[in-house]
């Protein structure tokens, strides 16, 4: 069964930089799959970040893409998220999920449980 | 930039059929995808590729996509499909998800 799970700060201040950890189990980093994050501000929709292949391409959403740096640790199976200059408008749930890629389209099939991270001084 | 609309809420008598729609333009030239979301929890993908059931989830969820509008249509509507659906599609090399519609079950 494949599990991810978010980790990090819950809490930043006002122009920090956030900073989480997606662990992957149950599968390999270093397949065919892409890997995303996705964030939920309180009481608002989904809104897609970006995507990391084991490779270390990424893909950024064009609305953060000047603040968001995406990585991959592939000894730990993990894959990570900096969003710098931070404000509340980031205040948000942070979910990490698996992308499958078929037909020249890209879904998530699994989703970690989701962290929230509040930006406030 | 590619959006997608859908409503805010829908209702839907105990056992009976709901139907929820995601506008897009020409969205019958992408693939659809749509998740459940229940309060506190994470997203869980109900359909894919417009018209496919994960294994696990009921068959009756259902997907169309045709003109400029799919749908996603839960028949025999039970009180746990209460939730919020999202629909995605990719474009441009992008992740994009609609509002989302929140089902109430009456």
């Amino acid at each position: 069964q494949v599990q991810l799970q978010e980790s990090g700060p819950g809490l930043v201040k006002p122009s920090g930089t956030l900073s989480l950890t997606c662990t992957v189990s149950g599968d390999s980093i270093n397949t065919t799959n892409w890997w995303s994050w996705v964030r939920q501000p309180p009481g608002k929709g989904l809104e897609w970040i970006g995507e990391i292949y084991h490779t270390g391409s990424t893909n950024y959403n064009s609305s953060l893409k000047s603040r968001v740096t995406m990585s991959v640790d592939k000894s730990k199976s993990q894959f990570s998220l900096k969003l710098t200059s931070v404000t509340a408008a980031d205040t948000a749930v942070y979910y990490c999920a698996r992308e499958i890629v078929a037909s020249g389209t890209y879904y998530f099939d699994y989703w970690g449980p989701g962290t929230l991270f509040t930006v406030s001084s | 930039s590619y959006e997608l609309t859908q409503p805010l809420s829908v209702s839907v008598a105990l056992g009976q059929t709901a139907r929820i729609p995601c506008g897009g333009n020409n969205i019958e030239y992408k693939s659809v995808h749509w998740y459940q979301q229940k309060p506190g929890q994470a997203p869980v993908l109900v359909i894919y590729r417009d018209d496919n059931r994960p294994s696990g989830i009921p068959e009756r969820f259902s997907g169309s996509n045709s003109g400029n509008t799919a749908t996603l249509t839960i028949s025999r509507v039970q009180a746990g499909d209460e939730a919020d659906y999202y629909c995605q599609v990719w474009d441009s090399s992008a992740g994009v998800f609609g509002t989302g519609t929140k089902v109430t079950v009456l």
